[in-house]
C-alpha cells in the first residue's frame, strides 16, 4: 500500500527566507506526483505537477524535484512571503491504483513579516 | 472556465436527515473526484468517475453514501442517513489528462 509522509508537518519562518518541503513515498512505482497548496477553508489549488520520467518542474519562486528511485519529493520556495503561508500537500498517483491519488498529510506553513 | 463548483457550500442538517452534495466538473473533463477531508485521517478518495462511469468506489465508508454522474457536468454525492461522524469537508475535483482540479469544497456539519 502506498503511503506519503511530508515532513515536517508545520514550519514558520521568516520572510525572505528561502525552505524546503519534503515529501517521501514508499512505492517508487509512481506516475506523476502533484504539489497542492490549501489555503484555510478553501479548496486545493494545484502548484505543480511532475512526470514520473521528469526531474523537476519550476513555476515562478516554486521548484519542485522529483527522486523516483529513493521515493522522495522537495518543494522548494525561494524567497518566501507572507502570502505563501499555508497548508502545502503533495499526492502521488501510482501506476497500479489507476487514477487515485494517495495524499500526505501536509505541511503547515506560516511565514511571519 | 469558472473551475469545479460545488454547491452547497456549507450544510448544517440533524442526524438522520438525507444529505445531497452537488459538483460541477471543468468542462472538457473526463475524471470526476469526490473526496472527504478530516482532521483525524485528511484527504481520502471517496470515489472517481471516468466518462460518468464510476471506475473505483472502494473508498465509500459505507452503503449511506451513493455517488451518481447523469451527464458530463453534473455529479451527486448523497449521504442517507446522515450521522455525526459524516461531518467533514467535501471535495470534488476533476481532471482531462494528469492534474486534478479541485472545488471549494462543502463543508458539512451533522448534528
Amino acid at each position: 500500500k502506498q503511503e506519503v509522509t511530508q515532513i515536517p508537518a508545520a514550519l514558520s519562518v521568516p520572510e525572505g527566507e528561502n525552505l524546503v518541503l519534503n515529501c517521501s513515498f514508499t512505492d517508487s512505482a509512481i506516475y506523476n506526483l502533484q504539489w497542492f497548496r490549501q489555503d484555510p477553508g478553501k479548496g486545493l489549488t494545484s502548484l505543480l505537477l511532475i512526470q514520473s520520467s521528469q526531474r523537476e518542474q519550476t513555476s515562478g519562486r516554486l521548484n519542485a524535484s522529483l527522486d523516483k528511485s529513493s521515493g522522495r519529493s522537495t518543494l522548494y520556495i525561494a524567497a518566501s512571503q507572507p502570502g505563501d503561508s499555508a497548508t502545502y500537500l503533495c499526492a502521488v498517483k501510482h501506476m497500479e491504483y489507476g487514477n487515485k491519488l494517495v495524499f500526505g498529510a501536509g505541511t503547515i506553513l506560516r511565514v511571519k513579516s | 472556465d469558472a473551475g469545479v463548483i460545488q454547491s452547497p457550500r456549507h450544510e448544517v442538517t440533524e442526524m438522520g436527515q438525507e444529505v445531497t452534495l452537488r459538483c460541477k466538473p471543468i468542462s472538457g473533463h473526463d475524471y470526476l473526484f469526490w473526496y472527504r477531508q478530516t482532521m483525524m485521517r485528511g484527504l481520502e478518495l471517496l470515489i472517481y468517475f471516468n466518462n460518468n462511469v464510476p471506475i473505483d468506489d472502494s473508498g465509500m465508508p459505507e452503503d449511506r453514501f451513493s455517488a451518481k454522474m447523469p451527464n458530463a457536468s453534473f455529479s451527486t454525492l448523497k449521504i442517507q442517513p446522515s450521522e455525526p461522524r459524516d461531518s467533514a469537508v467535501y471535495f470534488c475535483a476533476s481532471s482531462l489528462h494528469n492534474e486534478q482540479f479541485f472545488g471549494p469544497g462543502t463543508r458539512l456539519t451533522v448534528l
